[in-house]
């Protein structure tokens, strides 16, 4: 796994909002992707881990999607909060010790 | 709660100065790895190790160096500081990787003058 592109680079959205980014990567030597939730002046937090084509997973109001044979993942949080803004990482794995990370997406919620 | 934790949160050297960053973790994972992170790019792996003694070159390993004596401690050793090596340093240990993902250090924000 060599390219990860996370689109948008920034987002900005009122609270309540919906939005969702996207993780995009080539589908070749695919193992797992991991989504990391990364705070302003904390520790990047693991969000989800997901390893099977069309797994879907969820943690209160945010969700994540896979395929893996066309190569994204979709985060998705409904309805923003302030307290979600942050950075959000999505880094595929291709086996041993190989993670790549996208350079990220950063949201911000305005109350 | 299981924990990395980096000594430093901010650190200011100069150019020319061997830096030392510590991590420390209480998991008992046999797997380290230093991370630099720069505006606009996705975490960049340094160094990782997968045992004590051992350790093996990621992707930008120029400039660095590292230590792992003891299963939980992993340094990271900039032996001649320069300006283009200030960043933002992060700390992160895995049992299984592609299985657990990492746990992460809260990271050291290094600025060399």
């Amino acid at each position: 796994i060599l390219n990860v592109e996370q689109s948008p680079q920034s987002l900005h959205v009122q609270e309540g909002d919906s939005t969702n980014f996207t993780c995009s990567f080539p589908s070749s030597n695919f193992y797992a992707l991991h989504w990391y939730r990364w705070e302003t002046a904390k520790s990047p937090e693991a969000l989800f881990v997901m390893t099977l084509n069309g797994d879907e997973k969820k943690k209160g109001r945010i969700s994540a999607t896979l395929n893996t044979k066309e190569g994204y993942s979709y985060l998705y949080i409904k309805g923003s909060q302030p307290e979600d803004s942050a950075t959000y990482l999505c880094a595929p794995h291709g086996g041993g010790f190989k993670t790549i990370f996208g350079a990220g997406t950063r949201l911000f919620v305005k109350a | 709660d299981v924990k990395v934790t980096q000594s430093s949160r901010y650190l200011v050297k100069r150019t020319g100065e061997k830096v030392f960053l510590e991590c420390v973790q209480d998991m008992d994972h046999e797997n380290m790895f230093w991370y630099r992170q720069d505006p606009g790019l996705g975490l960049r792996l340094i160094y990782f190790s997968y045992d004590v003694k051992m350790k093996e070159k990621g992707d930008i390993p120029e400039g660095y160096s590292v230590s792992r004596e003891k299963k939980e401690r992993f340094s990271l050793i900039l032996e001649s500081a320069s300006t283009n090596q200030t960043s933002m340093y992060l700390c992160a240990s895995s049992l299984v990787l592609g299985d657990y993902g990492y746990t992460f250090g809260s990271g050291t924000r290094l600025t060399v003058v």
